[in-house]
Order: structure tokens, then C-alpha cells, then sequence
């Protein structure tokens, strides 16, 4: 057990429809990172967090945004859907300040997102 | 630009064979690596870290990684395969500039 809670577990959803992905980060981490996996793109970095702050921003549409709250919990809003954002969703934490860092990502175990 | 490349997408061995997966890098200075790995239908779990303290880092599972500096290489090897190393592991690394990146992933396969 990771420590890093993913909701929901599976999402299945029509195009065009918004939707709210969410996680709670290990106990004591103040770092959120957000990854997108497919089978075409592989495991994409999309944005992290720290502290509730934007801290660096990878492969992330701009129908996509996320935010940290004041209880480090993050959500992920994925926006105007499409086929092709059917993929895993992962969300991990880390101690480290920056996506630059030494200290270890701890992962969720996933959001898939399913798109009809 | 890619930052990590791991050669081989699917990898095979007999149990108890050595394993090797094999992850450059590129970056102007020297990065942090990490080996994780993936079970089907779940997360990522780390497997081991390079931080600079040492060359020769050993992870769980039996896995150890080797730094190379003038190869920009961290391969992962472990002496003697057992079944349930059969998953798909990958390679990242930390440069930067805040970035993370992760190698497209390599599925070993455990042959009995």
C-alpha cells in the first residue's frame, strides 16, 4: 500500500462530458504529480503540485486542469472528453519540492477512464 | 528531447537467468534515476533510487542498478529471475528544470 488514495477506481463516460478525478496524497507529502497512461503515449507527465502550488506542467491539454486544496488533496477536471483520453490516470506523491528531486514518487493505483 | 531511453520493450528470460533491462539517459548534469515497476492493474512501485551517493545502488526485490557516467547509463539487473518478477518495469528520470520523465516501459517476461 502506497499511502496514495485514487477515486474513483473506474469512470466510464460519454464524449463531450467533464469529469473530476481525485487523490489524497501520502501522509506528510506535499508534492501531487498527475500522469496520464496509454498504450500509444506510454506514461505521460501532466502537471505537479506543491502545496497547493503549480510547480511544473509536462504534456497537460489545456481542456485538462488541476488544483491542490489547503488539505493537499488534488483533483485532476478532465473537460470536453474524447476518445482518445480514454487511458490509466495516475496521481503520486512525493516529499520533494520540485519534479526535480531525489525523493520517490509514490503512486495511486489508478483511475481508468473510459470514454464511449 | 528524450531524457530516458529504455532499449527493449519486451524482454525474456528462464527462471533463474540473470536479468537485464537496460535505461540511458541524457542530460547536461547529473540527474536522479529511478528504477520502478508495474503489476498489472496497479501503480507504479519504486523499485530503487541513484541520488549521487553511490554507483552501485541495490532496490528490493533483489534488483540492483548500476550508474555510469560515461556510458549515461542505469541498467537494472537481478542474478536469477523468479516468476513473480514477470511485470513491466520502467526507468526515470529527474533533470532540471522540474521536469520527470518516464522510459516507454519494458515487459519482462518470466519463462518457467
Amino acid at each position: 500500500d502506497s499511502g496514495v488514495t485514487q477515486t474513483p477506481k473506474h469512470l466510464i463516460t460519454a464524449t463531450g462530458q467533464r469529469v473530476t478525478l481525485r487523490c489524497s496524497p501520502r501522509s506528510g507529502d506535499l508534492s501531487v504529480y498527475w500522469y496520464q497512461q496509454s498504450l500509444d503515449q506510454g506514461l505521460q507527465f501532466l502537471i505537479q503540485y506543491y502545496n497547493g502550488e503549480e510547480r511544473a506542467k509536462g504534456n497537460i491539454l489545456e481542456r485538462f486542469s488541476a488544483q491542490q486544496f489547503p488539505d493537499l488533496h488534488s483533483e485532476l477536471n478532465l473537460s470536453s472528453l474524447e476518445l482518445g483520453d480514454s487511458a490509466l490516470y495516475f496521481c503520486a506523491s512525493s516529499s520533494g519540492q520540485g519534479a526535480f528531486s531525489s525523493q520517490p514518487q509514490h503512486f495511486g493505483d489508478g483511475t481508468r477512464l473510459s470514454i464511449l | 528531447a528524450q531524457s530516458v531511453t529504455q532499449l527493449g520493450s519486451h524482454v525474456s528470460v528462464s527462471e533463474g537467468a540473470l536479468v537485464l533491462l537496460r535505461c540511458n539517459y541524457s542530460s547536461s548534469v547529473p540527474p536522479y534515476l529511478f528504477w520502478y515497476v508495474q503489476y498489472p492493474n496497479q501503480g507504479l512501485q519504486l523499485l530503487l533510487k541513484y541520488t549521487s551517493a553511490a554507483t552501485l545502488v541495490k532496490g528490493i526485490n533483489g534488483f540492483e542498478a548500476e550508474f555510469k557516467k560515461s556510458e549515461t547509463s542505469f541498467h537494472l539487473t537481478k542474478p536469477s529471475a523468479h516468476m513473480s518478477d514477470a511485470a513491466e518495469y520502467f526507468c526515470a528520470v529527474s533533470v532540471p528544470g522540474n521536469q520527470f520523465y518516464f522510459g516507454t516501459g519494458t515487459s519482462l517476461t518470466v519463462i518457467p
